[in-house]
């Protein structure tokens, strides 16, 4: 599976939109972009998925640059209990397990 | 997303004894289900696979016969640490998978403190 770059920590501001990147230079065709979530002392929390389009859902959105080399997860209006890691992972659809880098410790601020 | 279930949520045992951690799956059939641990500060680092029926698949530096994985059932596995130290002092966590797709499900974890 691709190995995937993130900055280890961000800060934003309540009620701001949190763009949080991820280089994944050498992701392969059939590999998907996986983006999960810790709180602190809590198990990791699905947040979304795609291929090569962009993808919504209740939580966040996920952008996928055309050549699938970088991705963003933007967190429309982050509350502060959008403190968290994020992680974000890429895997073959029928690869055996996720592999967690250190991700990105997001602050959300008042 | 499917609901899974680990306890205990918190365990502390002295040296030397055993604990048990059960993960279960509360809405959906697991046919593949992973253990990880987390040190303080540190991310999460796979331990076994556990295939239901089958033996685990342990990462290489995991010692097979301290951290021993029963995967009973389709809702249940179990991880039980034996003859505990202070060094595995951990917060383990529990992932299921549905069989074909992507998403993989993380239960809340077990905070295990060996005195």
């Amino acid at each position: 599976d691709a190995k995937t770059t993130q900055p280890p920590s961000m800060d934003c501001a309540e009620g701001r939109a949190a763009n949080l990147p991820c280089n994944h230079s050498t992701i392969s065709g059939n590999e998907y972009v996986y983006w999960y979530r810790q709180i602190h002392s809590q198990g990791p929390q699905y947040i979304i998925h795609g291929l090569k389009n962009n993808e919504t859902n209740e939580m966040a959105s996920l952008i996928i640059t055309e050549d699938r080399k970088s991705s963003t997860l933007i967190l429309p209006h982050a509350t502060l209990r959008d403190t968290a890691v994020y992680y974000c992972i890429v895997r073959g659809i029928g690869g055996q397990n996720f592999v967690f880098g250190p991700g990105t410790r997001l602050s959300v601020l008042p | 997303g499917a609901v899974v279930s680990q306890h205990p949520s918190w365990v502390i045992c002295k040296s030397g004894t055993s604990v048990k951690i059960e993960c279960r799956s509360l809405d959906f059939q697991a046919t593949t289900m992973f253990w990880y641990r987390q040190f303080p500060k540190q991310s999460l680092m796979l331990m076994a696979t556990s295939n239901e029926g089958s033996k685990a698949t342990y990462e290489q530096g995991v010692e097979k016969d301290k951290f021993l994985i029963n995967h009973a059932s389709l809702t249940l596995s179990t991880l039980t640490v034996t003859s505990a130290h202070p060094e595995d002092s951990s917060f383990y966590i529990c992932s299921l998978r549905l069989a074909g797709a992507g998403e993989q499900y993380f239960g809340p974890g077990t905070r295990l403190t060996v005195t």
